[in-house]
């Protein structure tokens, strides 16, 4: 299967417990993309990563989020301290182009906060 | 006042029928328009895109831009049961090509 990759499909995590959401791109594409869904809301753009950069964090919150796309391996979401206004379904998109919109989307990975 | 207005739905209409889904927006700044599938616990499947204004076909599909009015389609034709889905529009900038703004998506039933 050479589409984006997310894992774990379901995450459920206690509040103040961290989550941390992977995002392996399409074969090809080293141009990532993660979206927040929130239910009966459209995707809202978080921020887009290359390898080891971040190029566009302008949608992410300001405390207890952070991106990585590291040289070797998946790209990492990481949210720190989550509370239940977190729970929603987080979705990765890659291109081969820089600043793309051209972008292919991963199944998402939906996070639930108890 | 939202960037990308799209009415949420819900739309049920027979097989066969031709439905059109359609977004208006505020920004005319976009300058690139698509539209996504969404099925039920999934991630959204890149259907069309389309740059600027005009139209766009493939297969049963097509997607129209008019950007004086800031309004974009999509017309499927022949509608099949297995279209039934949500479909979501979105639209980013000639700069900033990577920021996706999205409706809300509508949530449309194709009954057979």
């Amino acid at each position: 299967n050479a589409g984006v990759m997310q894992n774990p499909r379901h995450l459920v995590r206690r509040r103040g417990q961290e989550a941390r959401l992977r995002c392996s791109p399409m074969k090809g594409h080293s141009h990532v993309y993660w979206y927040r869904q929130l239910p009966e809301e459209g995707l809202k753009f978080m921020v887009y990563l290359q390898k080891e950069n971040i190029i566009d964090e302008s949608g992410m919150p300001k405390e207890r989020f952070s991106a990585e796309f590291p040289k070797e391996g998946p790209s990492i979401l990481r949210i720190q301290q989550v509370v239940r206004g977190d729970s929603a379904a987080y979705f990765c998109a890659s291109s081969g182009q820089a600043v793309s919109y051209e972008q292919y989307f991963g199944p998402g990975t939906r996070l639930t906060v108890t | 006042q939202k960037e990308v207005e799209q009415d949420p739905g819900p739309l049920s209409v027979p097989e066969g029928a031709i439905v059109s889904l359609n977004c208006t927006y505020s920004n005319s700044a976009f300058q690139y328009f698509m539209w996504y599938r969404q099925y039920s616990r999934k991630g959204p499947e890149l259907l069309m895109y389309t740059y600027s204004s005009g139209n766009k076909e493939d297969g049963r599909f097509t997607a129209q831009v008019d950007k004086s009015s800031k309004y974009i389609s999509l017309f499927i034709r022949d509608s099949q049961p297995s279209d039934s889905a949500t479909y979501l529009c979105a639209m980013s900038y000639l700069q900033g090509a990577q920021k996706l703004v999205f409706g809300q998506g509508t949530r449309l039933t194709i009954n057979p």
